[in-house]
């Protein structure tokens, strides 16, 4: 693989239930990203990671969790998935934190019903 | 905090034609950097072009450039010769520089452009 995989593509998810979105980059990027997108509001970050062993939150960290247990992989757990985290959530990287490009992920449709 | 702003929400354009799409930002910031991201069907996030603010010279990228206007901060989107493939949805973005925690992306709202054949 090249780049930064997401995985589910999709899933649709009864509310209450716990749920872990997978991201992970092969390209050895130190920073790591998880969004979401919704309708009419662009995309808000949820929690960064700038290296390994370290993570801190972003503008919508509630009801999110994050990981970074080594450098390629960043899972974004919901441990009680509720409708409104209802979205598209996107993984992202780059090479360090201070580095201007960032990657994206192909994103994670989420419906919690 | 910083902030982005599309104004317009939809725009469009005739094939072959040229348009621009419009970015304010509001930051209190001298060092960082901006973006022109687009997002097809497909749902993956295409950086577009990218502009650092110490750089006075407007970036370009093929038939993509952008009007930097730093003093006003506003950073537009100039498609020439629109395509039919040019028909998504796009996103500018800020990122500060150096000095922070984090060096997330804020991004606007978004403006979807419509190519008319």
């Amino acid at each position: 693989i090249a780049g930064i995989t997401q995985a589910p593509t999709s899933q649709i998810l009864a509310a209450g239930r716990r749920m872990t979105l997978r991201c992970t980059q092969d390209m050895r990027h130190n920073a790591m990203y998880w969004y979401r997108q919704d309708l009419g509001l662009g995309l808000r970050l949820i929690h960064y990671s700038n290296t390994a062993g370290t993570t801190g939150k972003g503008e919508v960290p509630d009801g999110y969790s994050v990981s970074r247990a080594n450098t390629d992989d960043f899972p974004l757990t919901l441990a009680s998935a509720v409708p409104s985290q209802t979205s598209v959530y996107f993984c992202a990287s780059r090479m360090d934190r201070e580095a201007p490009q960032q990657f994206f992920g192909p994103g994670t449709r989420l419906t919690v019903l | 905090a910083q902030t982005v702003t599309q104004s317009q929400p939809e725009m469009s354009v005739q094939e072959a034609e040229t348009v621009t799409l419009s970015c304010t930002y509001d930051t209190s910031e001298s060092d960082y950097y901006l973006f022109w991201y687009k997002q097809p069907p497909s749902r993956q996030m295409i950086l577009v072009i990218r502009q650092e603010a110490y750089k006075q010279q407007n970036a370009t990228e093929n038939r993509f450039s952008v009007n930097f206007q730093k003093a006003a901060k506003s950073f537009s989107l100039k498609i020439s010769d629109s395509q039919l493939g040019d028909a998504v949805m796009y996103f500018c973005a800020y990122r500060r520089g150096s000095g922070g925690s984090n060096y997330k992306l804020t991004f606007g709202k978004g403006t979807l452009l419509t190519v008319n054949p």
